[in-house]
C-alpha cells in the first residue's frame, strides 16, 4: 500500500505544550500536505512541503520532511485547545495520477485546556 | 483559500432509494475532482477521480455502477449512490484541485453524511 502511516494514532497535551505527529510513507512522492479535519467536518489543508524543500513553517506549524527516510513531522507550537481534531498527512506520488492523494491513517489529538 | 461546497450535508433515506450529492468550487475552476469515503474514526479512501467533461476513473473495488459520476461542468460533479443500503452509510467528502495552473493545492468539501435505514 501507498498509504502513509501516522504515529501517534493519539495524542494527548496540555495547552501550550508542543505536539508532534509523525507521518512515514512508502514510496517516491512529488510532495506532502498536511490536514486537519474536525469531527465529522470536512478536511482543512494546512501546509504542503515539496519532494525538494526539507522544512517549512506556517504560524505555529512546522513540517519537516525526510526524503531519505520517507518521512515528515508535523510540530504544532504552544498548542491550544482549538487545535483538537485529526490531522492526516496526504502524500501526491510519482507517477501516479496527478493530484491523487494517499492519505494516512491519521493522528487524533487532543488539547486539554 | 479557495472554496468548495456540497449538498447536501446530511442525508437520511430508505434502503433501495438513490441519493446525489452535488459537490462545487465556488471560486475556482475545477478540472478534477476527487471522490473520497470515510468510515468513524478512519481515513478518507478515494473512491473516484473526475475529469471534466471525461468519465470518472473509479479505484479498485468501487463499483461504477453503484456510485455514477458525473462532472458536465468546471465547477460542478455530483456522485449518486444507487440503490442505497445501509453499508453504504458513510461520510463522503469531495476535493477540487485545477490542474491546469502551478497550484498543487487540493481544496476539500465540508462532507456529506449519509445515513441509510
Amino acid at each position: 500500500s501507498q498509504q502513509g502511516e501516522e504515529d501517534p494514532q493519539a495524542l494527548s497535551i496540555q495547552e501550550g505544550e508542543n505536539a508532534t505527529m509523525n507521518c512515514s510513507y512508502k514510496t517516491s512522492i512529488n510532495n506532502l500536505q498536511w490536514y486537519r479535519q474536525n469531527s465529522g467536518r470536512g478536511l482543512v489543508h494546512l501546509i504542503l512541503i515539496r519532494s525538494n524543500e526539507r522544512e517549512k513553517h506556517s504560524g505555529r506549524l512546522r513540517v519537516t520532511l525526510d526524503t531519505s527516510k520517507k518521512s515528515s513531522s508535523l510540530l504544532i507550537t504552544a498548542s491550544r485547545a482549538a487545535d483538537t481534531a485529526s490531522y492526516f498527512c496526504a502524500t501526491e506520488t510519482r507517477g501516479s495520477t496527478l493530484g491523487r492523494l494517499y492519505f494516512g491513517r491519521g493522528t487524533q489529538l487532543t488539547v486539554w485546556p | 483559500g479557495a472554496v468548495v461546497s456540497q449538498h447536501p450535508s446530511r442525508v437520511i433515506c430508505k434502503s433501495g432509494t438513490s441519493v446525489k450529492i452535488e459537490c462545487r468550487s465556488l471560486d475556482f475552476q475545477a478540472t478534477t475532482m476527487f471522490w473520497y469515503r470515510q468510515f468513524p474514526k478512519q481515513s478518507l479512501m478515494l473512491m473516484a477521480t473526475s475529469n471534466e467533461g471525461s468519465k470518472a476513473t473509479y479505484e479498485q473495488g468501487v463499483e461504477k455502477d453503484k456510485f455514477l459520476i458525473n462532472h458536465a461542468s468546471l465547477t460542478l460533479s455530483t456522485l449518486t449512490v444507487t440503490s442505497a443500503h445501509p453499508e453504504d452509510s458513510s461520510f463522503y467528502i469531495c476535493s477540487a484541485r485545477d490542474l491546469r495552473g502551478a497550484r498543487e493545492t487540493q481544496y476539500f468539501g465540508p462532507g456529506t453524511r449519509l445515513l441509510v435505514l
